[in-house]
């Protein structure tokens, strides 16, 4: 069965500093790719997204993904955190026609940032 | 150019009652989908709506129905609430070609 794991719950960093967000997903064919943003009380905002061609994906507020297959690996980063980008962020696959089948998210990594 | 807008935004409901929860997608966008998302989960896939029709669902009782209209705009019905229905009701519109554009959610209560 297709799945996401996101192995860390919890992630605090300081401001400035590097960030990088785990994914590890599980699907059978060439898979779909997603991280979103999600503010308290809020809905998801798509961050990046990759479908194919070039492993690592740029998106919006500076954040970055790369693609590694043999890994079965979609990971997140931001080379300087923001205190605005604290969030929970989620990975998710895609799964069926195109890029608008049905999305399997993973459970989130909460992100704090220290000033 | 209005995102997608769901409605209401908070709701408290009793055990064994019945509930209606409204999306109106984005501008141009035929394809409703709808996510539940309990408290410290990652959301769920409901159900998708296309062409007024059910094209997918997810593993969710048939408690959980749902409705799309010609505007494009869909309902989530839940019957016979139960505590456990308590969560975050997110919609998400897109075109068939395209990605989605979710919305802020519903946030349901069942006391």
């Amino acid at each position: 069965a297709q799945s996401v794991t996101q192995p860390d719950i919890h992630i605090t960093v300081s401001e400035g500093a590097s960030l990088e967000l785990r994914c590890n997903y599980s699907y059978g064919a060439t898979p779909y790719l997603f991280w979103y943003v999600q503010s308290p009380g809020q809905g998801l905002q798509l961050l990046l997204k990759y479908f194919s061609g070039d492993t690592l994906v740029q998106g919006i507020k500076g954040f970055e993904a790369e693609f590694k297959r043999s890994q079965s690996s979609f990971n997140l980063r931001k080379p300087s955190v923001h205190w605005s980008d604290a969030a929970e962020y989620f990975c998710a696959v895609g799964q069926g026609s195109g890029n608008t089948g049905k999305l399997i998210f993973g459970q989130g990594t909460t992100l704090q940032v220290k000033p | 150019d209005a995102g997608v807008t769901q409605s209401p935004t908070h709701l408290i409901k009793t055990r064994g009652q019945q509930v209606t929860l409204r999306c109106s997608p984005k501008s141009g966008h035929d394809t409703v989908s709808w996510y539940q998302q309990a408290l410290g989960q990652g959301p769920q896939f409901i159900f998708q709506y296309y062409e007024e029709e059910e094209r997918q669902r997810g593993n969710f009782p048939d408690r959980f129905s749902g409705h799309q209209f010609p505007n494009y705009s869909s309902e989530l019905n839940v019957n016979a609430l139960l505590l456990g229905d308590s969560a975050l009701y997110l919609c998400a519109s897109s075109l068939i070609e395209g990605g989605y554009t979710f919305g802020s959610g519903t946030r349901l209560t069942v006391v």
